[in-house]
């Protein structure tokens, strides 16, 4: 069985604190990663993704990916109200699987002013 | 980016009947997926629409159930069929081409 685990939540920060979010995947040939954000009642939205072995910032966001491990990170510093949403990893098992994310269960931040 | 809409963007719908949903891309995408989310829940896969052929089912989602069209690169369409109250959740459609972007979903309740 192919899974995608994240820490469980809900995860309360203080404004301006660091937001740390982990996920774990059991498939060791897994290629691809990412990051979705979901706002209550709205879609996924993309916010990061990382394919190679180390870190990758974009703004106030980085991605950790640890492919020995078998885990990647999603690190939010200085942490808005507006962050405050449902953070969903997601995983493409391996080139041969179609292309098909497979989604953690998600991580609920609340960003607290 | 591609950009997808769907129609309807929520439906409340009696059991025993069934709802098609739409799902329109703004360019043309290689792949197409139907997702679903009930409540409180992350997202499962349904099926990957494929463009000319019969669509790629996940275990424990069937064609009689779930059946999906996609006669070309930029529209698929998902019928619920035979709804149950189970049946309601958000359906999601999503599409990759560079990366996987998803439509805004729609709302089915059954009741």
């Amino acid at each position: 069985q192919k899974e995608v685990e994240q820490n469980s939540g809900p995860l309360s920060v203080p404004e301006g604190a660091i937001a740390s979010l982990n996920c774990t995947y059991s498939d060791r040939g897994s290629q691809s990663f990412f990051w979705y954000r979901q706002y209550s009642g709205k879609s996924p939205e993309l916010i990061m993704f990382i394919y190679s072995n180390g870190d990758k910032e974009d703004g106030r966001f980085t991605a950790q990916l640890n492919k020995a491990s078998q885990y990647v990170s999603l690190l939010i510093r200085d942490s808005q109200p507006s962050d405050s949403a449902t953070y969903l990893c997601a995983v493409i098992h391996s080139p041969s699987n179609d292309y098909k994310l497979s989604f953690g269960a998600g991580t609920t931040v609340t960003v607290r002013a | 980016s591609a950009v997808i809409s769907q129609k309807p963007s929520r439906d409340i719908c009696q059991r025993g009947t069934s709802l098609t949903i739409q799902c329109q891309v703004d360019s043309q995408v290689t792949m197409m997926f139907w997702y679903r989310q009930q409540p409180g829940q992350s997202l499962t896969l349904i099926a990957t629409a494929n463009q000319g052929s019969e669509a790629t089912y996940e275990s424990g989602f069937v064609i009689d159930k779930f059946p999906i069209s996609r006669p070309n690169l930029t529209f698929s369409t998902l019928t619920v069929s035979n709804m149950s109250p189970e049946d309601s959740s958000i359906y999601l459609c999503s599409a990759a081409d560079n990366h996987w972007f998803f439509g805004p979903g729609t709302r089915l309740t059954v009741l």
